[in-house]
This record gives C-alpha cells, sequence and structure tokens, in this order.
C-alpha cells in the first residue's frame, strides 16, 4: 500500500523558515518523481514543485511564487522528500501535501501538513 | 491566479449528470495530457482520471472524461451524495515550466 507521511508544519514567523519533511513506503523510492502542492485556507489547489528521480537527473521545478525561497531535496536512503521554506510570507499559510508524481499526473497524495505563517 | 478555468459549482439531482469544463490554452492543455483530482472537504485530494482518459483501478466509468484542443471536460453520471466534493483538472505548462491545476469545481447533489 503506498503512504506518503508529511510532517514539520506548524506556526513561524514571517521571514522565518520551516522544512517539512514526507516519508514514503510501498513503492520504489528511487525511481518515483516527488512533488509538493498546498492548499491556502478556503483556496485551491496550488502546485509547489518538484524533484525528479536520481535516474532522471534529480532536476527540480518549482512555481513561480516560491522560486528562490523553497527546496526541494531527498535521500533515497530515508525514503524521504524535502521542502525546505525560506523567507516565509503570509500568503505561504497552507496545507502542504507532498505526492508521488510522474510527468503529467500526480499518482498518490499524503494527508498533509499545516504551515502558518504569522506574528 | 491559476491558468485553468471552471466553473465554480455545478449541481444536478441524484441520478441525473453533471458536466465540469477546464478551459486552458495552447502552452498546456493544448499540448500536455489533463488529469482530474477529486477532493473531499477536509481529506487529501485523489486522483480520478489520468493522461486525459484514463481511470485508475477502482475509478467507476461514471467517470468520463473529454478533451478536445484547449479544453477538457469531466462528465459524471448516475450522480451520488459521495461525489459532493470539489474537482479539479490539471496539467502541465509548458511555458510556465510547472503543473497547473484548475480553479475548482465543487459538485453539489441537489
Amino acid at each position: 500500500e503506498v503512504q506518503l507521511v508529511e510532517s514539520g508544519g506548524g506556526l513561524v514567523k514571517p521571514g522565518g523558515s520551516l522544512r517539512l519533511s514526507c516519508a514514503a513506503s510501498g513503492f520504489k523510492f528511487t525511481d518515483a518523481w516527488m512533488s509538493w502542492v498546498r492548499q491556502g485556507p478556503g483556496k485551491g489547489l496550488e502546485w509547489v514543485g518538484r524533484i525528479k528521480s536520481k535516474g532522471s537527473g534529480e532536476t527540480k521545478d518549482y512555481a513561480v511564487p516560491v522560486q528562490g525561497r523553497f527546496t526541494i531535496s531527498r535521500d533515497d536512503s530515508e525514503n524521504t522528500v524535502y521542502l525546505q521554506m525560506n523567507s516565509l510570507k503570509s500568503e505561504d499559510t497552507a496545507v502542504y501535501y507532498c505526492s508521488w508524481s510522474g510527468s503529467s499526473y500526480l499518482f498518490a497524495w499524503g494527508q498533509g501538513t499545516l504551515v502558518t505563517v504569522s506574528s | 491566479q491559476s491558468v485553468l478555468t471552471q466553473p465554480p459549482s455545478v449541481s444536478a439531482a441524484p441520478g441525473q449528470k453533471v458536466t465540469i469544463s477546464c478551459s486552458g490554452s495552447t502552452s498546456n492543455i493544448g499540448k500536455n495530457y489533463v488529469s482530474w483530482y477529486q477532493q473531499v472537504p477536509g481529506t487529501a485530494p485523489k486522483v480520478l482520471i489520468y493522461e486525459n482518459n484514463k481511470r485508475p483501478s477502482g475509478i467507476p466509468d461514471r467517470f468520463s472524461p473529454s478533451k478536445s484542443g484547449t479544453s477538457a471536460t469531466l462528465g459524471i453520471t448516475g450522480l451520488q451524495t459521495g461525489d459532493e466534493a470539489d474537482y479539479y483538472c490539471g496539467t502541465w505548462d509548458s511555458s510556465l515550466g510547472g503543473f497547473v491545476f484548475g480553479t475548482g469545481s465543487k459538485v453539489t447533489v441537489l
């Protein structure tokens, strides 16, 4: 069974940093492309970025609003993907989901972790 | 704001049909696969349709997708109360270099 479990969310002040983790199981993580998607309160889904597998060059792509502030990384030995978020703004407040994804869609999703940016 | 436009809400009685449109452009729907996601309030999204018209195991054929040019549509027939949820289309945008979601459509069973 595919499982994705996010952790690391919480309350952070504007300008602060936070690192989210996503532990994966039930599929071959080393071959997987992994994405982060967020959903602000009462809002729709917003893709944050993705990291390809090592075999695909471990290329990273980011949405424009987070470029230069967020970094996605992975540890294949731990079957874990990370989202490092710096210079956080109030508009980054959202539930953050990690997803096992391909080139054209998102196969499976975690339950999400809430990040609140507020003073 | 999203580059994919959906109607905010659609509704119909149980057993009837609803259709959800997703309008994009040549840089997204026009050249890339479309997927559809269902999100029951308070839960994570799940994929209903991928690569334009494929259904993952367990998704009934009551969910019927179509795509033409720069638009896509999801039809839901035999509407059930369990279908009440938010639905999002999604695709890669080659100009933006990222994945984009539609604005989302709330399906209500009257």
